[in-house]
């Protein structure tokens, strides 16, 4: 069965600092995506970033860049330049292209400190 | 262009009682999924649509079920209502027929008592 593990259930750091929150998963496939998306609170889940398998550059959006590690099964996000915007769930997500089914990890609380 | 819109968005049930919920994608998306998030099991999968056929379903009792219609809205409806269903339930929409990246609604909050 696939699987998504977040280790961090929550976080903080400070306004303009960077953080890394961290992801593994766990899947037989090949071909898949990876994301992160962000809960903020009483707010709607919008997408942070995305990660296609086969490609082996990481994404980048903005202050947001992703590690990924395929081999590892690793897919880290990097938040730079903290902002108290940035304070949410984030949740890493997987889904393998004929599956139709996305799993998520149980999340991550980032508080961001002024 | 709208966003992926729910219906109703807060609800209050009682055991026993059954629900619908609605979700209305984002024009010219095809593919709708639900799922159920609560503090204690964080977010999981419900099921999954697209034009018109449930192509995936989660580890739900048969008390869930679902449908879509000709314009990609999507119903979820939850028969006999447990205490346990209190959650809040997310649509998601997207174009892709892989899925990819999926755009959420703001959620339908059920309580039932």
């Amino acid at each position: 069965a696939q699987t998504v593990t977040q280790s961090q259930p929550e976080m903080s750091v400070q306004e303009a600092e960077t953080v890394t929150l961290s992801c593994t998963y766990d899947t037989s496939e090949s071909n898949y995506y990876l994301f992160w998306y962000k809960q903020p609170p009483s707010r709607q889940m919008i997408l942070v970033i995305r990660q296609e398998a086969y490609k082996q550059q990481n994404a980048t959006e903005n202050r947001f860049s992703v590690n990924f590690q395929k081999a590892a099964k690793s897919f880290s996000l990097k938040i730079s330049d903290s902002q108290l915007g940035d304070t949410a769930m984030y949740f890493c997500a997987f889904i393998d292209t004929g599956g139709f089914k996305t799993i998520f990890g149980a999340g991550t609380r980032l508080f961001v400190k002024a | 262009k709208a966003g992926v819109t729910q219906t109703p968005r807060y609800l209050i049930k009682t055991r026993g009682q059954q629900v619908t919920l609605s979700c209305s994608p984002i024009s010219g998306h095809r593919s709708v999924s639900w799922y159920q998030q609560t503090p204690g099991q964080g977010l999981q999968f419900l099921f999954e649509y697209f034009s018109e056929t449930q192509r995936n379903k989660g580890n739900f009792p048969g008390r869930f079920s679902g449908r879509q219609f000709s314009n990609s809205r999507s119903e979820m409806n939850v028969s006999t209502l447990e205490l346990g269903d209190s959650a809040l339930y997310l649509c998601a929409s997207s174009r892709d027929r892989s899925m990819g990246e999926q755009y959420f609604g703001p959620g339908t909050r059920l309580t039932v008592t």
